[in-house]
Order: structure tokens, then C-alpha cells, then sequence
């Protein structure tokens, strides 16, 4: 079973930092990956989707990478605002079913 | 456009009721629609799959027959939790899979606070 692993699980920085949020998940067979921002008691909002065959998807301020042979991903956020503070998941998926980690709670202070 | 509800976004019941979660997709046809729920400080889990006109894929440890799901129609999904506890009182969120777009895009509810007293 796919195990997804988010590191740190809490972040706090002050406004206009760039900052990584870490992912890595057990099994490499995936279909693609996508970044969620979740805030309190919301849905899930998605940020980036990377298929499997890509390296990275970029956003805006958002820039999603994938390195599906290790089975990592990483989230760089920059120039960070209070805006952003919510919390942020890595769900690799198999194509019909995604699998979440337990998140990166982020703050960004002003 | 794709915009997903959730009715009710809240809903507080007592402990051996029943209670009915809506979804709907409000601007597009949804072949396939899926149900996680979220507890506290813990991940968001994916329930079930719902497939329009077919029974409903469980996942390993939801029970079928506590967590019915319908998917009567091709903008409408319901999660029926049956004979509700305490234990159940979750954040639950449905997503919507745009027929014409694939198993890539999936759109989400706002989601529906169940608290069981």
C-alpha cells in the first residue's frame, strides 16, 4: 500500500521567505501527482498536478517537482505571504485513487 | 465553471440516526465521484468511489453497509451514514471526476462537518 510521508508536518516563517515542502511516497508506480492547499474545515483546493513522465510544474509563486524513481516530490513556495498560510498536502496517485499524506501546516507571519 | 456542493455544510444528529450527504456537481456531468472523510489532525482518506448507475467501491475497512453511497444520477452523489455514532463524526469532502476531462481532474466539495452526539 502507498505510504506518503510529508515533511515538515509544521512550518512557520515570516512574510516573503521561500520555503520547500518536502514529500516522499513507497511506491514509485504512479500515475501522477498533485499538490493540495487545504484550509481550516475546507475541500481541498489543487495547486499542481505533475504527471509521471514530467519533472516539474510551475504556478505563479508555486513550483512542484518530481522525482518518481526515488519517490519524492517537493513544493517550493516563493516569496511567501500571509495568504498562504493553510495546509498543504502531496497526493500521488494511481490514476482512480489518491493517496494523501498527514500534511505541512504552514503559517506565514507578517 | 466545475464548482462541487456539499448539502449540509454542517449537520450535528444524535447517535443511532441516520443522516444523508448530498453532492452534486452544479455545472458539469460527473461519471465518477468520490467520498473521503478527514479526522482530526489525520490525513484526508478516500471512502469510497462512486460510479454513476453502479454500485459503489469501498475501501479496505469502510463498511458498505454503514456508509451507503447512491449515485443516481450524473451530477448527484448522496452518502447515507447509517445508524450514526460518535465515532463518526468526521469532516467528510466529495470530489467530482469531469466526464469530459478524465481521472486528472477532480473537483471538490466544500465539504460536510458531522458531528454525532
Amino acid at each position: 500500500k502507498q505510504e506518503v510521508t510529508q515533511i515538515p508536518a509544521a512550518l512557520s516563517v515570516p512574510e516573503g521567505e521561500n520555503l520547500v515542502l518536502n514529500c516522499s511516497f513507497t511506491d514509485s508506480a504512479i500515475y501522477n501527482l498533485q499538490w493540495f492547499r487545504q484550509d481550516p474545515g475546507k475541500g481541498l483546493t489543487s495547486l499542481l498536478l505533475i504527471q509521471s513522465s514530467q519533472r516539474e510544474q510551475t504556478s505563479g509563486r508555486l513550483n512542484a517537482s518530481l522525482d518518481k524513481s526515488s519517490g519524492r516530490s517537493t513544493l517550493y513556495i516563493a516569496a511567501s505571504q500571509p495568504g498562504d498560510s493553510a495546509t498543504y498536502l502531496c497526493a500521488p496517485s494511481t490514476g482512480n485513487q489518491f493517496y494523501f499524506g498527514t500534511g505541512t501546516s504552514l503559517t506565514v507571519i507578517p | 465553471g466545475a464548482v462541487v456542493s456539499q448539502h449540509p455544510s454542517r449537520v450535528i444528529c444524535k447517535s443511532g440516526t441516520s443522516v444523508k450527504i448530498e453532492c452534486r456537481s452544479l455545472d458539469f456531468q460527473a461519471t465518477t465521484m468520490f467520498w473521503y472523510r478527514q479526522f482530526p489532525k489525520q490525513s484526508l482518506m478516500l471512502m469510497a468511489t462512486s460510479n454513476e448507475g453502479s454500485k459503489a467501491t469501498y475501501e479496505q475497512g469502510v463498511e458498505k453497509d454503514k456508509f451507503l453511497i447512491n449515485h443516481a444520477s450524473l451530477t448527484l452523489s448522496t452518502l447515507t451514514v447509517t445508524s450514526a455514532h460518535p465515532e463518526d463524526s468526521s469532516f467528510y469532502i466529495c470530489s467530482a471526476v469531469h466526464s469530459n476531462k478524465g481521472t486528472d481532474t477532480q473537483y471538490f466539495g466544500p465539504g460536510t462537518r458531522l458531528t454525532v452526539l
